[in-house]
Protein backbone atom coordinates (compact mmCIF):
# COMPACT_ATOMS: atom_id res chain seq x y z
CA UNK A 1 0.00 0.00 0.00
CA UNK A 2 2.07 3.22 -1.05
CA UNK A 3 1.96 6.02 1.05
CA UNK A 4 1.92 9.55 -0.17
CA UNK A 5 5.09 10.41 -2.56
CA UNK A 6 5.85 13.54 -3.55
CA UNK A 7 8.58 14.87 -6.59
CA UNK A 8 10.94 15.94 -7.00
CA UNK A 9 12.70 15.75 -3.28
CA UNK A 10 15.05 18.43 -3.70
CA UNK A 11 14.95 21.77 -5.71
CA UNK A 12 17.08 24.36 -6.60
CA UNK A 13 15.73 27.89 -7.98
CA UNK A 14 16.79 31.40 -8.31
CA UNK A 15 14.69 34.62 -7.56
CA UNK A 16 12.00 35.37 -9.83
CA UNK A 17 11.46 31.80 -11.22
CA UNK A 18 8.43 29.33 -11.10
CA UNK A 19 8.28 26.25 -9.60
CA UNK A 20 6.04 23.05 -9.56
CA UNK A 21 5.38 20.69 -6.99
CA UNK A 22 4.04 17.30 -7.26
CA UNK A 23 2.31 14.68 -4.43
CA UNK A 24 -0.05 11.94 -5.34
CA UNK A 25 -1.87 10.72 -2.25
CA UNK A 26 -2.49 7.59 -0.43
CA UNK A 27 -4.37 4.68 -1.57
CA UNK A 28 -8.42 5.29 -0.92
CA UNK A 29 -7.60 9.66 -0.54
CA UNK A 30 -9.22 11.96 -2.15
CA UNK A 31 -7.99 14.70 -0.30
CA UNK A 32 -4.29 16.90 -0.26
CA UNK A 33 -3.28 19.60 1.50
CA UNK A 34 -0.23 21.50 1.49
CA UNK A 35 2.15 23.09 4.15
CA UNK A 36 4.70 24.97 4.25
CA UNK A 37 7.49 24.21 6.96
CA UNK A 38 10.21 26.58 7.23
CA UNK A 39 13.43 26.20 8.63
CA UNK A 40 13.12 25.27 12.32
CA UNK A 41 9.54 26.15 12.24
CA UNK A 42 6.03 23.98 12.47
CA UNK A 43 4.28 23.44 8.93
CA UNK A 44 1.97 25.85 8.02
CA UNK A 45 -1.44 24.94 5.93
CA UNK A 46 -1.21 26.75 2.74
CA UNK A 47 -4.58 25.42 1.10
CA UNK A 48 -6.35 22.34 0.56
CA UNK A 49 -7.78 20.81 -2.78
CA UNK A 50 -10.98 18.02 -2.55
CA UNK A 51 -12.70 17.00 -5.75
CA UNK A 52 -10.69 19.18 -8.03
CA UNK A 53 -11.37 22.65 -6.41
CA UNK A 54 -9.42 24.57 -3.72
CA UNK A 55 -11.63 24.03 -0.88
CA UNK A 56 -9.77 26.13 2.17
CA UNK A 57 -6.71 28.03 1.63
CA UNK A 58 -4.29 29.37 4.43
CA UNK A 59 -2.50 33.17 4.74
CA UNK A 60 -0.46 32.41 2.09
CA UNK A 61 -0.50 34.78 -1.60
CA UNK A 62 -1.91 33.97 -5.02
CA UNK A 63 1.96 33.57 -6.26
CA UNK A 64 1.00 29.72 -4.43
CA UNK A 65 -1.53 28.26 -6.49
CA UNK A 66 -2.64 24.66 -6.94
CA UNK A 67 -3.91 21.99 -8.56
CA UNK A 68 -5.82 19.02 -8.09
CA UNK A 69 -6.37 15.84 -10.95
CA UNK A 70 -9.32 13.09 -11.70
CA UNK A 71 -6.90 10.80 -10.26
CA UNK A 72 -6.65 12.94 -6.84
CA UNK A 73 -2.84 13.80 -7.75
CA UNK A 74 -1.95 17.57 -7.19
CA UNK A 75 0.46 20.52 -8.04
CA UNK A 76 1.95 23.32 -6.07
CA UNK A 77 2.71 26.11 -8.17
CA UNK A 78 4.83 28.98 -6.73
CA UNK A 79 5.43 31.89 -9.24
CA UNK A 80 7.81 34.77 -8.68
CA UNK A 81 10.40 33.53 -6.31
CA UNK A 82 11.53 34.92 -2.95
CA UNK A 83 14.46 34.12 -0.61
CA UNK A 84 11.42 33.26 1.73
CA UNK A 85 10.19 30.39 0.19
CA UNK A 86 13.52 28.26 0.75
CA UNK A 87 11.48 25.59 2.61
CA UNK A 88 10.29 21.75 3.07
CA UNK A 89 6.67 21.58 1.08
CA UNK A 90 4.88 19.18 2.95
CA UNK A 91 1.53 17.36 0.78
CA UNK A 92 -0.94 15.83 3.44
CA UNK A 93 -3.36 13.38 1.86
CA UNK A 94 -7.07 12.34 3.44
CA UNK A 95 -9.96 10.70 3.19
CA UNK A 96 -13.44 13.55 2.69
CA UNK A 97 -16.13 12.82 5.61
CA UNK A 98 -13.14 11.06 8.14
CA UNK A 99 -12.14 14.64 9.89
CA UNK A 100 -11.01 12.71 13.20
CA UNK A 101 -8.86 10.74 10.75
CA UNK A 102 -5.03 11.84 10.49
CA UNK A 103 -3.83 13.62 7.61
CA UNK A 104 -0.57 11.10 6.22
CA UNK A 105 2.31 13.25 5.03
CA UNK A 106 5.49 12.49 2.32
CA UNK A 107 8.67 13.51 2.84
CA UNK A 108 8.57 16.54 1.18
CA UNK A 109 9.88 18.36 -1.35
CA UNK A 110 13.10 20.63 -0.05
CA UNK A 111 13.54 23.77 -2.22
CA UNK A 112 15.93 26.35 -2.04
CA UNK A 113 16.01 29.81 -3.30
CA UNK A 114 19.36 31.78 -4.79
CA UNK B 1 -8.80 31.25 15.18
CA UNK B 2 -6.89 28.11 16.18
CA UNK B 3 -3.15 28.40 17.60
CA UNK B 4 -1.15 25.88 19.55
CA UNK B 5 1.78 26.23 21.76
CA UNK B 6 4.58 24.44 21.77
CA UNK B 7 6.35 25.75 25.03
CA UNK B 8 9.55 23.60 24.86
CA UNK B 9 11.69 24.11 21.83
CA UNK B 10 14.38 21.27 23.04
CA UNK B 11 14.96 18.42 25.89
CA UNK B 12 17.63 16.50 26.12
CA UNK B 13 17.60 12.97 27.97
CA UNK B 14 19.61 10.29 28.53
CA UNK B 15 18.00 6.66 27.84
CA UNK B 16 15.36 5.01 29.95
CA UNK B 17 14.14 8.61 31.45
CA UNK B 18 10.61 9.25 30.80
CA UNK B 19 10.23 12.50 28.24
CA UNK B 20 6.75 14.95 28.78
CA UNK B 21 6.06 17.17 25.44
CA UNK B 22 3.56 19.76 26.65
CA UNK B 23 1.05 21.19 24.52
CA UNK B 24 -1.72 23.97 24.68
CA UNK B 25 -4.33 24.82 22.07
CA UNK B 26 -6.69 27.86 21.73
CA UNK B 27 -10.09 27.23 19.86
CA UNK B 28 -13.37 28.62 19.65
CA UNK B 29 -15.00 25.40 18.27
CA UNK B 30 -16.84 22.56 20.62
CA UNK B 31 -15.32 19.71 18.20
CA UNK B 32 -12.17 19.76 17.42
CA UNK B 33 -9.19 17.06 17.28
CA UNK B 34 -5.41 17.31 18.86
CA UNK B 35 -2.98 14.93 16.91
CA UNK B 36 0.78 14.56 18.16
CA UNK B 37 3.55 14.16 15.38
CA UNK B 38 6.83 12.89 14.91
CA UNK B 39 9.50 14.19 12.84
CA UNK B 40 13.00 12.36 11.94
CA UNK B 41 15.82 13.95 10.56
CA UNK B 42 14.54 12.77 7.24
CA UNK B 43 11.27 14.89 7.14
CA UNK B 44 8.31 13.02 7.43
CA UNK B 45 5.82 13.57 9.89
CA UNK B 46 4.54 10.52 11.31
CA UNK B 47 1.22 10.82 12.90
CA UNK B 48 1.21 9.24 16.76
CA UNK B 49 -1.87 9.36 18.78
CA UNK B 50 -5.05 11.55 18.34
CA UNK B 51 -7.73 12.53 20.68
CA UNK B 52 -11.48 13.70 19.93
CA UNK B 53 -12.53 17.00 21.70
CA UNK B 54 -15.45 15.21 23.36
CA UNK B 55 -13.10 12.73 24.72
CA UNK B 56 -11.16 13.24 27.74
CA UNK B 57 -10.07 9.41 28.71
CA UNK B 58 -6.45 9.55 28.99
CA UNK B 59 -5.02 6.23 27.43
CA UNK B 60 -1.75 4.92 27.01
CA UNK B 61 -0.29 3.17 23.82
CA UNK B 62 2.46 0.68 24.29
CA UNK B 63 5.96 3.40 25.56
CA UNK B 64 3.14 6.36 24.62
CA UNK B 65 0.85 7.88 26.80
CA UNK B 66 -0.89 11.34 26.29
CA UNK B 67 -2.98 13.79 28.76
CA UNK B 68 -5.97 15.60 27.71
CA UNK B 69 -7.08 18.50 29.63
CA UNK B 70 -10.08 20.72 28.23
CA UNK B 71 -10.10 22.68 31.11
CA UNK B 72 -6.62 24.03 30.52
CA UNK B 73 -6.54 24.13 27.26
CA UNK B 74 -3.74 20.97 27.39
CA UNK B 75 -2.99 17.80 25.40
CA UNK B 76 0.59 16.88 26.66
CA UNK B 77 2.25 13.47 25.39
CA UNK B 78 4.95 11.33 27.23
CA UNK B 79 7.41 8.73 26.25
CA UNK B 80 8.38 6.50 28.51
CA UNK B 81 11.67 5.17 28.97
CA UNK B 82 12.93 6.81 26.29
CA UNK B 83 15.33 5.10 23.48
CA UNK B 84 17.86 6.46 21.29
CA UNK B 85 15.18 5.85 17.81
CA UNK B 86 12.81 8.35 19.70
CA UNK B 87 14.75 11.58 18.91
CA UNK B 88 13.28 13.76 16.41
CA UNK B 89 11.07 16.91 16.66
CA UNK B 90 7.57 16.69 18.23
CA UNK B 91 5.00 18.59 16.91
CA UNK B 92 1.63 18.88 18.53
CA UNK B 93 -1.45 20.04 15.94
CA UNK B 94 -5.13 20.97 15.89
CA UNK B 95 -7.68 20.54 13.52
CA UNK B 96 -11.10 22.82 14.03
CA UNK B 97 -14.56 21.60 13.35
CA UNK B 98 -16.13 18.92 10.91
CA UNK B 99 -15.74 19.81 7.26
CA UNK B 100 -16.89 17.26 4.31
CA UNK B 101 -13.22 17.49 2.65
CA UNK B 102 -11.94 17.60 6.05
CA UNK B 103 -9.74 19.74 8.35
CA UNK B 104 -6.50 21.79 7.83
CA UNK B 105 -4.05 21.17 10.68
CA UNK B 106 -2.72 23.88 12.96
CA UNK B 107 0.64 23.11 14.33
CA UNK B 108 2.80 24.03 17.18
CA UNK B 109 6.66 25.09 16.86
CA UNK B 110 7.43 21.49 17.51
CA UNK B 111 9.77 20.59 20.25
CA UNK B 112 13.14 18.61 19.36
CA UNK B 113 13.85 15.59 21.45
CA UNK B 114 17.41 14.44 21.85
CA UNK B 115 17.82 10.70 23.67
CA UNK B 116 21.26 10.34 24.79
CA UNK B 117 22.52 6.27 25.21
Amino acid sequence: DAGVTQSPTHLIKTRGQQVTLRCSPKSGHDTVSWYQQALGQGPQFIFQYYEEEERQRGNFPDRFSGHQFPNYSSELNVNALLLGDSALYLCASSRAGYSNQPQHFGDGTRLSIL
Amino acid sequence: AQKVTQAQTEISVVEKEDVTLDCVYETRDTTYYLFWYKQPPSGELVFLIRRNSFDEQNEISGRYSWNFQKSTSSFNFTITASQVVDSAVYFCALSEGVRAAGNKLTFGGGTRVLVKP
